[in-house]
């Protein structure tokens, strides 16, 4: 069975501090695929990021990062000099080799204070 | 960016009765799904949905539940008769490929069944 876990609930920082929130996955497909969300106070689910897991180059995108490492099954987002702007849910959720469904973590709320 | 669209944004509705949400996926989409979310827990998935057939569905999604795609652009969830544990926020979502492919979410519905 699939499964993702979150294990952080909430993390509250305070503005341009740096936060890591972790992702550790389980799945016996050797093709997966791995995603982060992001769902701000309004409600919408918003993309951040898609892995394959035949890539595990670290991503950055400004200041998100992404590690993947298959060794510990985790796949962690990092946000550098967090702005309050970045307050929302965050998701990280896994979707096997044939078919879109996604098994979303519990998420992690990030409150970020100026 | 291209957007899904949900209608209405919240519904309220007695226990018993019949709901329709309708959503509007992006237009060269193929793959359609339906994902809920109870308060303060993790988003589910429904449903999935691919050439007027569902694709595959959750234990959620039982005899209450139906979907319909009864024109070119809209995606709709049915249910029969709702219960108090209906109450949810539910998204819409679409995407262009069968697997690995980031989904689109609409800014959902919130349903309050009393």
């Amino acid at each position: 069975a699939q499964k993702v876990t979150q294990a952080q609930t909430e993390i509250s920082v305070v503005e341009k501090e740096d936060v890591t929130l972790d992702c550790v996955y389980e799945t016996r497909d050797t093709t997966y695929y791995l995603f982060w969300y992001k769902q701000p106070p309004s409600g919408e689910l918003v993309f951040l990021i898609r892995r394959n897991s035949f890539d595990e180059q670290n991503e950055i995108s400004g200041r998100y990062s992404w590690n993947f490492q298959k060794s510990t099954s985790s796949f962690n987002f990092t946000i550098t000099a967090s702005q309050v702007v970045d307050s929302a849910v965050y998701f990280c959720a896994l979707s096997m080799e044939y078919g879109n469904k996604l098994v979303f973590g519990a998420g992690t709320i990030l409150r970020v204070k100026s | 960016e291209p957007e899904v669209t949900q209608t209405p944004s919240h519904q309220v509705t007695q226990m018993g009765q019949e709901v329709i949400l309708r959503c509007v996926p992006i237009s060269n989409h193929l793959y359609f799904y339906w994902y809920r979310q109870i308060l303060g827990q993790k988003v589910e998935f429904l449903v999935s949905f691919y050439n007027n057939e569902i694709s595959e569905k959750s234990e959620i999604f039982d005899d209450q539940f139906s979907v319909e795609r009864p024109d070119g652009s809209n995606f709709t969830l049915k249910i029969r008769s709702t219960k108090l544990e209906d109450s949810a926020m539910y998204f819409c979502a679409s995407s262009d490929r069968a697997k690995g492919e980031k989904l689109f979410f609409g800014s959902g519905t919130q349903l309050s069944v009393l």
